[in-house]
């Protein structure tokens, strides 16, 4: 079985902050991970994903996360965040394996970002 | 780009209805997935299909069914909505070796 725990589930950050969005899962083989984004009233888009490559993976919108095994974790960060940065955030994990590969998400971190 | 296309941005019916949400999509992928999104309670999979007529349960299958005729379309089915079933529901797509991809959701109310 498989799970995943987000931090927080609102964050709020000022204009031009640091971004951490902390996701720790739990997996019996080794994970894949993803993070999804949710803008209002739209459907999730990914930002990255990590399947046993790089550790340090990097997406769209320059947000990048670390995959760090020893700590079953896999933060979401942004050095700068923008107003449009706004939005949740979903941390997902897979095992890989058939039966469509199925995702288990995270309940969401809902993302503030004030001037 | 990929394309996964809800029937309906928003739907409202009444308790006792049998209720159709509609998800087609344009990428020739064998699994498509239903999900419902709760605040709070994140995603949670419904049922998912990985080929024309093939299903499986998920994690919260019950009050709901499925149906696969076309590869293209994969349909949720409430046989007798209930309030408990109001929620935005979202239909997702993957190919091999791909991430899922998302539609822009259906939010359904039941009054």
């Amino acid at each position: 079985a498989q799970s995943v725990t987000q931090l927080g589930s609102h964050v709020s950050v000022s204009e031009g902050a640091l971004v951490l969005l902390r996701c720790n899962y739990s997996s019996s083989v080794p994970p894949y991970l993803f993070w999804y984004v949710q803008y209002p009233n739209q459907g999730l888009q990914l930002l990255l994903k990590y399947t046993s490559a790089a550790t340090l993976v990097k997406g769209i919108n320059g947000f990048e996360a670390e995959f760090k095994k020893s700590e079953t974790s896999f933060h979401l960060t942004k050095p700068s965040a923008h107003m449009s940065d706004a939005a949740e955030y979903f941390c997902a994990v897979s095992d890989g394996t058939g039966g469509g590969n199925k995702l288990t998400f995270g309940t969401g971190t809902q993302l503030k970002v004030e001037l | 780009d990929v394309k996964v296309t809800q029937s309906s941005r928003y739907l409202v019916k009444r308790t006792g209805e049998k209720v159709f949400l509609e998800c087609v999509q344009d990428m020739d992928h064998e699994n498509m997935f239903w999900y419902r999104q709760d605040p709070g309670l994140g995603l949670r999979l419904i049922y998912f299909s990985y080929d024309v007529k093939m299903k499986e349960k998920g994690d919260i299958p019950e009050g709901y069914s499925v149906s696969r005729e076309k590869k293209e379309r994969f349909s949720l089915i409430l046989e007798s909505a209930s309030t408990n079933q109001t929620s935005m529901y979202l239909c997702a797509i993957r190919g091999a070796n791909q991430p899922q991809h998302f539609g822009d959701g259906t939010r359904l109310s039941i009054l």
